[in-house]
């Protein structure tokens, strides 16, 4: 079956402006995570769901990030102002379970000029 | 000092040897640990989990755990070109919860 996708795979920003990344976890999944991962480094946890539920946000950054998933499937992660600090992949994993295994997507890769 | 630390390589072995790879970690909360390959420019994809200490074996893999020192190992005997990608350890003091990774070991495996 499909596996999770995201999308754009590469985007480019100016600094201050607005991104929006988009996660498409495995269909059924109930747990989405969200990470970034910045060049070189692994991925450090950014924040999760439980279906529509965001039970965790206690890596984001700061308050310029925001993540959501209205109906418990697709998920959004925005970026406002956008900072050159902020350049990094941006992964997306589902898991079919509170504490299965995650399923990773292939990152959005976003560079701030 | 940072939570898990790993040696970034990168690691270079010729064909067929046996790699080991390995993590340190200080928070001794930590029950589950886990192995994640990531090949360039993709997402990592779960290799092998443990949980507290021990061994367990995976075809080619084999994922230690020693909990009183605090260290993991993962060791790819007959290493493959196709084994040439990032390895990332990772560990949570839940199973499914907010993993911590180290920052990636780099193999490269030569034909």
């Amino acid at each position: 079956g499909a596996g999770v996708s995201q999308s754009p795979r590469y985007k480019v920003a100016k600094r201050g402006q607005d991104v929006a990344l988009r996660c498409d976890p495995i269909s059924g999944h109930v747990s989405l995570f969200w990470y970034q991962q910045a060049l070189g480094q692994g991925p450090e946890f950014l924040t999760y769901f439980q279906n529509e539920a965001q039970l965790d946000k206690s890596g984001l950054p700061s308050d310029r990030f925001f993540a959501e998933r209205p109906e418990g499937s697709v998920s959004t992660l925005k970026i406002q102002r956008t900072q050159q600090e902020d350049s990094a992949v941006y992964l997306c994993a589902s898991s079919p379970v509170l504490g299965g295994t995650q399923y990773f997507g292939p990152g959005t890769r976003l560079l701030v000029l | 000092q940072k939570e898990v630390e790993q040696d970034p390589g990168p690691l270079s072995v010729p064909e067929g040897a046996i790699v080991s790879l390995n993590c340190t970690y200080s928070n001794s909360a930590f029950q589950y640990f886990m192995w994640y390959r990531q090949y360039s420019r993709k997402g990592p994809e779960l290799l092998m989990y443990t949980y507290s200490s021990g061994n367990k074996e995976d075809g080619r893999f084999t994922a230690q755990v020693d909990k009183s020192s605090k260290y993991i190992s993962l060791f790819i005997r007959d290493s493959q070109p196709s084994d040439s990608a990032t390895y990332l350890c990772a560990m949570s003091e839940d199973y499914g919860q907010n993993f911590v990774f180290g920052p990636g070991t780099r193999l490269s495996v030569l034909p």
